[in-house]
């Protein structure tokens, strides 16, 4: 069964350091978005892109976040200089239909440390 | 803003039902989703309700009242690897219909 997939598995970094965090949706999708969940806390949406272009973004997605699809499969996230609180878990799910009737596909997950 | 409410923990012993409860206070309902997350992983999809009444898939069932913000999900003939936290996630009617996720439940399955 085709999955999301998601590099690096875990990232630890200095504050004040820029990350890049990368997916790889489920191939014929056409929606995809970041979550992060912080640990022992619920996951939150951040951002969700379609067309090449952010769709929707939280308020947790200000300046220091961005995302691009640099190329027809991959997806990323960019964390320009990091702070200790954007330790968490994050997530890249994918849909191929806005959510509607179709569940989003999670990956495995990113853990970024931040120190 | 959204409001999801969840038990926070559950435990039952194998062979069992639990039933866990997600009540919501949402602007832009489009539907409502329950994920399965085990420690340290992704959540991974269950199933998902639009219109009232029940959905079941094996030893899953989900049910919805749109009308009294209300689901729940139903986990029968409980096995030992069934624990783990469950997520009620609802499908918002945005640009992209994100997901807005409870705090989850955590269901621990005894001998």
């Amino acid at each position: 069964e085709p999955e999301v997939t998601q590099t690096p598995s875990h990232q630890v970094t200095q504050m004040g350091q820029e990350v890049i965090l990368r997916c790889v949706p489920i191939s014929n999708h056409l929606y995809f978005y970041w979550y992060r969940q912080i640990l022992g806390q619920k996951v939150e949406f951040l951002v969700s892109f379609y067309n090449n272009e952010i769709s929707e973004k939280s308020e947790i997605f200000d300046d220091q976040f961005s995302v691009e699809r640099p190329d027809g499969s991959n997806f990323t996230l960019k964390i320009r200089s990091t702070k200790l609180e954007d330790s968490a878990m994050y997530f890249c799910a994918s849909s191929d239909d806005r959510g509607r009737d179709q569940p989003q596909h999670f990956g495995d997950g990113t853990r970024l440390s931040i120190l | 803003g959204q409001n999801i409410d969840q038990p926070t923990e559950m435990t039952a012993t194998e062979g069992a039902i639990v039933q866990i409860n997600c009540t919501y206070q949402t602007s832009g309902f489009n539907g409502l989703f329950w994920y399965q997350q085990h420690a340290g992983e992704a959540p991974t999809f269950l199933s998902y309700n639009v219109l009232d009444g029940l959905e079941e898939k094996g030893r899953f069932s989900s049910f919805l009242s749109r009308s009294k913000g209300y689901s729940y999900l139903l986990l029968k003939e409980l096995q030992m690897k069934d624990s783990a936290s469950y997520l009620c996630a609802v499908s918002l009617r945005s640009n992209d219909y994100k997901l807005s996720f409870g705090a989850g439940t955590t269901v621990t399955v005894r001998a």
